[in-house]
């Protein structure tokens, strides 16, 4: 089975600008999570979606980020403007069920200057 | 919310050696206790669990132990090998789906 997929795996820019990251979860997996992981850190829920709408959004800095999940599928996690502190992993998540396991990708490394 | 704090944040031992990592949580309603493993440049992956209504559990070369009235939770790997090498969290969750993250230990293994 093919595991959750997230494109870019790298990128680079400056703050003020904006990025977006996508993520593929697992097929048939119902329920599809954000996570931010800064160096030296555990990874910080953003966001949970339970098919296309939203369980828990209570940590995502929704000033400058935004996350969608039009179909229940693919999800697009946006940042608009970057600061320098939103340098970090973003890793995808999904699970058949909010209680099913967490199978997460290999996350999108930002780097903001 | 939860709260998780992960202990050492560096874990150095020889080939063959035991390794233990500790945590401890802060909500008693917590129910459920996963560690992670993660290598370089990938997300991390479930390697065990345990759930708030057993004390321990193993799987091979690793274990968990859960203290509910102290509210902590080890994990314990014997027989190590290089391979083991990678960072490894504790979570707990509190509520359906949300993971808390410990800090993470880097656990180096020496051939």
């Amino acid at each position: 089975e093919a595991g959750v997929a997230q494109s870019p795996r790298y990128k680079i820019i400056e703050k003020r600008q904006s990025v977006a990251f996508w993520c593929n979860p697992i097929s048939g997996h119902a329920t599809l999570y954000w996570y931010q992981q800064i160096l030296g850190q555990g990874p910080k829920l953003l966001i949970q979606f339970q098919n296309n709408g939203v369980v828990d959004d209570s940590q995502l800095p929704k000033d400058r980020f935004s996350a969608e999940r039009l179909k229940g599928v693919d999800s697009t996690l946006k940042i608009q403007p970057a600061k320098l502190e939103d340098s970090a992993v973003y890793l995808c998540a999904s699970s058949t069920s909010g209680r099913g396991e967490q199978y997460f990708g290999p996350g999108t490394r930002l780097t903001v200057t | 919310g939860e709260n998780v704090e992960q202990h050492p944040s560096t874990l150095s031992v020889q080939e063959g050696d035991s390794a233990v990592i500790k945590c401890t949580y802060s909500d008693s309603a917590s129910n459920y206790f996963p560690w992670y493993k993660q290598e370089l440049g990938k997300g991390p992956q479930l390697i065990i669990d345990i759930r708030s209504n057993v004390g321990e559990k193993k799987d091979q070369r690793i274990a968990v132990t859960l203290n509910k009235t102290a509210k902590h939770f080890s994990l314990h790997i014997t027989e190590t090998q290089p391979e083991d090498s990678a960072v490894y969290f504790c979570a707990a969750v509190l509520e359906v789906g949300k993971l808390t993250f410990g800090q993470g230990t880097i656990l180096t293994v020496h051939p």
